[in-house]
């Protein structure tokens, strides 16, 4: 595709229970970044790959949260035991040069409930 | 923590004319800017970037300009279109991090 691919768009699940979030970066871009933008509110960093290196994981709000990326394309963001407090909107960029000219998915709208 | 914001969270505009919208950052490490338009439901679309090195950057219908000594960028859009409507944020990227508070909503009416 043209752009970076999330899925699901929509996401309403009950509270207790683990969800998976998907990202399909730009063919080519090495950079993957995950972020969170809750309502109202700016862009919260969760976690960034890059190429073979170790994850900076730094972002993450919790020991609930976690992400991987399989074969340096496509990456999982997956949420366990979620709470209410992890609604937000969910989105994914990537890049070709790390921190440079990051280009966004449409996002997951996460609601839990 | 150190933050982007805007300066003013709503601008109406009248469709025509020219929109300049304000942001100040405060990380005067911050070398990389990148102006983003968020329609709703939609993910944040890349406008147009600078770096600390230049003071004014132009794009389609675009320009942004960048003042170091008190830290403050801008969007300058012409002749503001109803397409125009969105939810603009500026990005500042420290390392690879990139960071934008609640952004600007821009309004055009018709």
């Amino acid at each position: 595709g043209a752009g970076v691919s999330q899925s699901p768009s929509n996401k309403v699940t009950e509270k207790g229970k683990d969800v998976e979030l998907r990202c399909d970066p730009i063919s080519g871009h090495t950079a993957l970044y995950w972020y969170r933008q809750s309502l109202g509110q700016g862009l919260e960093f969760l976690i960034y790959f890059q190429g073979n290196s170790a994850p900076d994981k730094s972002g993450l709000p919790s020991d609930r949260f976690s992400a991987e990326r399989t074969g340096g394309s496509v990456s999982t963001l997956t949420i366990q035991r979620t709470q209410q407090e992890d609604s937000a909107v969910y989105l994914c960029a990537s890049s070709v040069t790390p921190g440079e000219k990051l280009f966004f998915g449409s996002g997951t709208q996460l609601s839990v409930l | 923590g150190e933050s982007v914001g805007l300066h003013l969270p709503t601008l109406s505009v009248q469709e025509g004319d020219n929109s300049i919208i304000n942001c100040a950052y405060s990380n005067s490490a911050s070398d990389y800017f990148i102006w983003y338009k968020q329609e709703s439901g939609k993910g944040p679309q890349f406008i147009i970037d600078i770096r600390s090195n230049m003071d004014k950057r132009q794009g389609q219908r675009v320009t942004v300009l960048l003042n170091k000594t008190v830290k403050h960028l801008s969007l300058q859009i012409a002749a503001t279109q109803p397409g125009d409507s969105a939810v603009y944020f500026c990005a500042e990227i420290t390392d690879y991090k990139l960071s934008f508070g609640a952004g600007t909503t821009v309004t055009v009416r018709a």
